[in-house]
């Protein structure tokens, strides 16, 4: 079957724009991940969907990062005026459910911000 | 807070060879722990899963011990060969309301044939 996909895969936009990156995950998947690699970093935990919970946007790192999910399909994850330290691979996973079940990912989008 | 390490950060060996990859995390309290494969400009693959109960996981050449009162985890890979080249990232979850992964930053392996 399908497996997690996102796109774009790669985007490059100059400091101070906007930028939407989508994730589409597996069907019948209730929960859903964000997570951002940056260049010598370990992967770290943005925000979490599960089922229609509110969310969890612990590690949003400021308030110019948001995300959406409608229902337990696609999530757009949307940042405003983008900076330079922005630049990363934004990774989306999902799962069956919470905890037990191993998360899967997509591909990444690829961010650059010049 | 939860800290995952993975040392050494890059290893090379000659194909054929068994090796071992280490993980250690800070705090026990976790729910399960995952190992994935990275290749570059790739995302994540998922190779296996133990849960917190589980001592032990295998699939196909790889094995994975977990010992959680001791924060630690091994990947065990069998005849090595240079498709086996990636980086390989340990995580865990403490499960819960939020079973986010915390992850260490990866091992990078190279096979020479």
């Amino acid at each position: 079957g399908a497996g997690v996909s996102q796109s774009p895969s790669n985007k490059v936009t100059e400091k101070g724009k906007d930028v939407e990156l989508r994730c589409d995950p597996i069907s019948g998947h209730t929960a859903l991940y964000w997570y951002r690699q940056r260049l010598g970093q370990g992967l770290e935990f943005l925000i979490y969907f599960q089922g229609n919970s509110a969310p969890d946007k612990s590690g949003l790192p400021s308030d110019r990062f948001s995300a959406e999910r409608t229902g337990e399909s696609v999530s757009t994850l949307t940042i405003q005026r983008t900076q330079q330290e922005d630049s990363a691979v934004y990774l989306c996973a999902s799962s069956i459910d919470r905890a037990r079940y191993e998360q899967y990912f997509g591909p990444g989008t690829r961010l650059t911000v010049t | 807070k939860q800290e995952v390490t993975q040392i050494p950060a890059a290893l090379s060996v000659p194909e054929g060879e068994n090796l071992v990859l280490n993980c250690s995390f800070t705090d026990s309290a976790i729910y399960n722990l995952q190992w994935f494969r990275q290749d570059p400009g790739k995302g994540l693959t998922s190779l296996l899963l133990i849960q917190s109960s589980q001592r032990e996981q295998t699939s196909g050449r790889l094995n994975a011990s977990l010992d959680k009162s001791s924060g630690r985890s091994t990947l065990y890979i069998a005849a090595s060969q240079p498709g086996d080249s990636a980086t390989y990232l340990c995580a865990v979850s403490a499960g819960g309301a939020n079973s986010k992964l915390t992850f260490g930053k990866g091992i990078t392996l190279s096979v020479r044939p």
